[in-house]
């Protein structure tokens, strides 16, 4: 039969302009969390983590907010440059092992 | 520090041949875990160490694909034999301890034909 890629959603943002990515979590007993930005070529690279006690964390030009009550998790990138164009990822943490979602890609128009 | 560092970077091998993917984790990282990334399944976490201790290896697909880790500081994720549809980019990936923050190589692009 026909195999079915991912569709990666995407985002496009203007450069300068804010950006905020979302996640769905599948699993209530996940307590810790992380966004991880991906560039063509590369691995996955850390940006910013929160523990399941919080619901928000900021980084440098970052911000996560973590929703346990619907299970969501979003990123926030303010003043997004073209150097953030990337695929995002969410994690969730579960007995230590980690689970990634599909990824949102970012383009930012200059 | 160096970071993890992953071999090679591109392989290239024919089916049914056996494929040897190498991974140095970070200095002082307890744990180690391998993920295959493909556009249809995204990052699947195929298996991870403790204390280069297998704990958790229900996401290697079958037993053609194997992994040890004999000391602390390498890993081998290893396929035989090879299948096409085995191509991907594998991911080593380590943390300080279980439960913290991942830190990615740069991932092997395995192309089985």
């Amino acid at each position: 039969g026909e195999s079915v890629g991912l569709h990666l959603p995407t985002l496009s943002v203007q450069e300068g302009d804010n950006s905020i990515i979302n996640c769905a979590y599948s699993n209530s007993a996940s307590d810790y969390f992380i966004w991880y930005k991906q560039e063509s070529g590369k691995g996955p690279q850390f940006i910013i983590d929160i523990r399941s006690n919080m619901d928000k964390r900021q980084g440098q030009r970052v911000t996560v907010l973590l929703n346990k009550t619907v299970k969501h998790l979003s990123l926030q990138i303010a003043a997004t440059q073209p150097g953030d164009s990337a695929v995002y990822f969410c994690a969730e943490a579960n007995f230590n092992k980690f689970y990634f979602g599909s990824g949102t890609k970012l383009n930012v128009k200059p | 520090d160096a970071g993890v560092i992953q071999s090679p970077r591109h392989e290239v091998t024919e089916m049914g041949q056996e494929v040897t993917l190498r991974c140095k984790p970070i200095s002082g990282h307890n744990s180690l875990f391998w993920y295959r990334q493909t556009m249809m399944r995204g990052l699947e976490l195929l298996i991870y160490f403790n204390n280069n201790v297998p704990i958790d290896d229900s996401g290697m697909p079958e037993d053609r694909f194997s992994a040890k880790m004999p000391n602390a500081s390498f890993s081998t994720l290893k396929i035989q034999p090879s299948e096409p549809r085995d191509s991907a980019v594998y991911f080593c990936a380590s943390s300080r301890d279980s439960g913290e923050k991942l830190f990615f190589g740069s991932g092997t692009q395995l192309s089985v034909l």
